[in-house]
């Protein structure tokens, strides 16, 4: 069965950086895109970028280009997400979650991982 | 990017029928048929429930229909029940492999 388990909730302080993984199982990894997708307390989703696991090649949300980099091991079927330079309203819970190769939308999403920015 | 328009609530009584509305541009909603719903109970990640506008996935209720209008999407939700009580998202593909998601919508089952 398709499972996108992710790394564990972490704790940082402003400036640091954070990076976290997205291990998929059950199905052929670089068939499908990874998107991620974070959701601050109480706040909606939002959608931060995407990567082709197959080229590595990624494309970000406006709002994250600099600071966010996606990449892949393909040797491990893991997608990793790393932000940098942290603030406070960087405090969310972090989503992975596929797509079927041009299809457009997101069919299985890992659990999450909260990410807490705090002094 | 903005973020895509949704009502903040909907609510409706058991059996009802409700509709959600995301409203966009024509540089996402109305230029793309590339339209997805998700919903999301607290505390855990959404789940996709209408894709490319229409479509749905196996295994989620007939219940559940989308459409589209120029630059509006809708999600309507049919003989509403108390397990549909959630927040639902609307997306759209945008341009370049981006994407944007809408505000997000409560949907309360009175």
């Amino acid at each position: 069965q398709v499972q996108l388990v992710q790394s564990g909730a972490e704790v940082k302080k402003p400036g640091a950086s954070v990076k976290v993984s997205c291990r998929a199982s059950g199905y052929t990894f670089t068939n499908y895109y990874m998107h991620w997708v974070r959701q601050a307390p109480g706040q909606g989703l939002e959608w931060m970028g995407i990567i082709n696991p197959t080229s590595s090649s990624t494309s970000y949300a406006q709002k994250f280009q600099g600071r966010v980099t996606m990449t892949r091991d393909t040797s491990t079927s893991t997608v990793y997400m790393e932000v940098s330079s942290l603030r406070s309203e960087d405090t969310a819970v972090y989503y992975c979650a596929r797509e079927d190769r041009g299809t457009y939308h997101l069919d299985y999403w890992g659990q999450g991982t909260l990410v807490t920015v705090s002094s | 990017q903005s973020a895509l328009t949704q009502p903040a609530s909907v609510s409706g009584s058991p059996g009802q029928s409700i509709t959600i509305s995301c409203t966009g541009t024509s540089s996402d909603i109305g230029g793309y048929n590339s339209v997805s719903w998700y919903q999301q109970h607290p505390g855990k990640a959404p789940k996709l429930m209408i894709y490319d506008v229409s479509n749905r996935p196996s295994g989620v209720s007939i219940r559940f229909s989308g459409s589209k209008s120029g630059n509006t999407a809708s999600l309507t939700i049919s003989g509403l029940q108390a397990e549909d009580e959630a927040d639902y998202y609307c997306t759209s593909y945008i341009s370049s492999g981006t994407y944007v998601f809408g505000t997000g919508t409560k949907v309360t089952v009175l």
